[in-house]
């Protein structure tokens, strides 16, 4: 059974830093790209970040360039997402998301139950 | 950039009626089109990818047509379970990179 278990998230100040990780099992990870998705509370999807199985192609939401890198350790099944200068506009869900491929083109087939990241005074 | 539209953004039907859902892109994008049935309270999954190849485990009453920038999801038969928020997401490599619909909300 595939399972993605974020951790991570919290209340975090303006400008300051949050590191999410997300650890997979379940399936052959080193095999499968992978996304970070975030869901502002009520509100719809916002695609983040992806990685190829090989972290050889990364890509980012126009939103977080420059302020997040994603990086995954396919020897430990994991999935990282380094988050700096937060803004309030930051504050939502983070899902970590399997893709149905080793290439970014392609479809989510299993999401995580998701990290909630609050960013406050 | 590519901008992905959904309509309508909600709808109300009855048990056993036909739903048909449109996601439109503002550029051609082949098929790299999938849908994304989010119930409250729970994560996303797949229904559709490739705009009309049905997810396994996924009931048949659910499929998807369309290629190019008109993308339609279809529930043949509305059923109580299927109340939830619809998304379709596309996936190829134009900007803006793999970005969602803004989501239609069914309900019964």
């Amino acid at each position: 059974e595939v399972q993605l278990v974020e951790s991570g998230g919290g209340l975090v100040q303006p400008g300051r830093s949050l590191r999410l990780s997300c650890a997979a099992s379940g399936f052959s990870f080193e095999d499968y790209a992978m996304h970070w998705v975030r869901q502002a509370p009520g509100k719809g999807l916002e695609w983040v970040s992806g990685i190829s199985w090989n972290s050889v192609n990364l890509a980012y939401a126009d939103s977080v360039k420059g302020r997040f890198t994603i990086s995954r350790d396919n020897a430990k099944n994991s999935l990282d997402l380094q988050m700096n200068s937060l803004t309030a506009e930051d504050t939502a869900f983070y899902y970590c998301a399997k893709l149905r491929s080793k290439e970014l083109s392609a479809a989510i087939n299993y999401w995580g139950q998701g990290t909630l990241v609050t960013v406050s005074s | 950039d590519i901008q992905m539209t959904q309509s309508p953004s909600s709808l109300s039907a009855s048990v056993g009626d036909r739903v048909t859902i449109t996601c439109r892109a503002s550029q051609g994008i082949s098929n790299y089109l999938a849908w994304y049935q989010q119930k409250p309270g729970k994560v996303p999954k797949l229904l559709i990818y490739g705009a009309s190849t049905l997810q396994s485990g996924v009931p048949s009453r659910f499929s998807g047509s369309g290629s190019g920038t008109d993308f339609t999801l279809t529930i043949s038969s509305l059923q109580p379970e299927d109340v939830a928020t619809y998304f379709c997401h596309k996936y190829n490599s134009a900007p803006p990179l793999f970005s969602f619909g803004p989501g239609t909300k069914v309900d019964i």
